[in-house]
């Protein structure tokens, strides 16, 4: 069974860092791209990065670009995000989800997603 | 780059059926979408994969009353005999290389 487990959600102040992090199991983890989507309060999906399956590859979404810095350690099965800089506007939960393919080319998509850590960013 | 435009809102009874479209902008009618549901407080679940000529696949679990179809611009997620549970919203979601892209989701409220 695929299990994707979000944490290091906390409050923070403006100009603050946090790093989020995200086990998996039950999937071959180094087989597929991971991607961060995240959810402000009573919004939409809005997709924030993309690593490819050996972490060759990341692609950010132009909002969080220099800020965020996504990464993943395929010998622990984890994904990671760092947000430094943390602005009003970044709160929001932060979903971990898996990709159907290895390099987010072609079957770029999610097909197993996590439950969610919350950020929020306030002084 | 693509843009994927929903509906906000939709509505059916129980036990009928509905169809929720996703559009794609100008140009982009040979793009295959994904179709995930998100109940309120959850993570998303992934439902399906829908090219251009209509073909699906749908992820683990998914109940056969889910389906999908599609006619140039427009993807569709029709859902049959609806259930309470399928109260959700529901996001379609493209991509490019490297590149997500979601639509602003539909919330769809079962009568």
């Amino acid at each position: 069974e695929v299990q994707l487990l979000e944490s290091g959600g906390d409050l923070v102040q403006p100009g603050g860092s946090l790093r989020l992090s995200c086990a998996a199991s039950g999937f071959t983890f180094s087989s597929h791209a991971m991607t961060w989507v995240r959810q402000a309060p009573g919004k939409g999906l809005e997709w924030v990065s993309t690593i490819a399956s050996s972490g060759a590859a990341t692609y950010y979404a132009d909002s969080v670009k220099g800020r965020l810095t996504i990464s993943r350690d395929n010998s622990k099965n984890t994904l990671y995000l760092q947000l430094n800089n943390l602005r009003a506007e970044d709160t929001a939960v932060y979903y971990c989800a898996k990709d159907r393919s290895p390099y987010c080319v072609s079957d770029c998509y999610p097909d197993y997603w996590g439950q969610g850590t919350l950020v929020a960013v306030s002084s | 780059q693509v843009v994927l435009t929903q509906s906000p809102s939709a509505s059916a009874s129980l036990g009928a059926s509905v169809k929720l479209t996703c559009n794609l902008s100008s140009g982009h009618n040979n793009y295959a979408i994904a179709w995930h549901q998100q109940h309120p407080e959850k993570g998303p679940r992934f439902l399906m994969k829908l090219n251009s000529d209509g073909s699906h696949k749908k992820g683990d679990g998914i109940p056969d009353r889910f389906s999908g179809s599609s006619s140039g611009a427009e993807r569709y997620l029709t859902i049959s005999s609806l259930q309470s549970e399928d109260e959700a919203d529901y996001y379609c979601q493209t991509w490019g290389t490297g590149i997500h892209v979601f639509g602003g989701g539909t919330k769809l409220t079962v009568l």
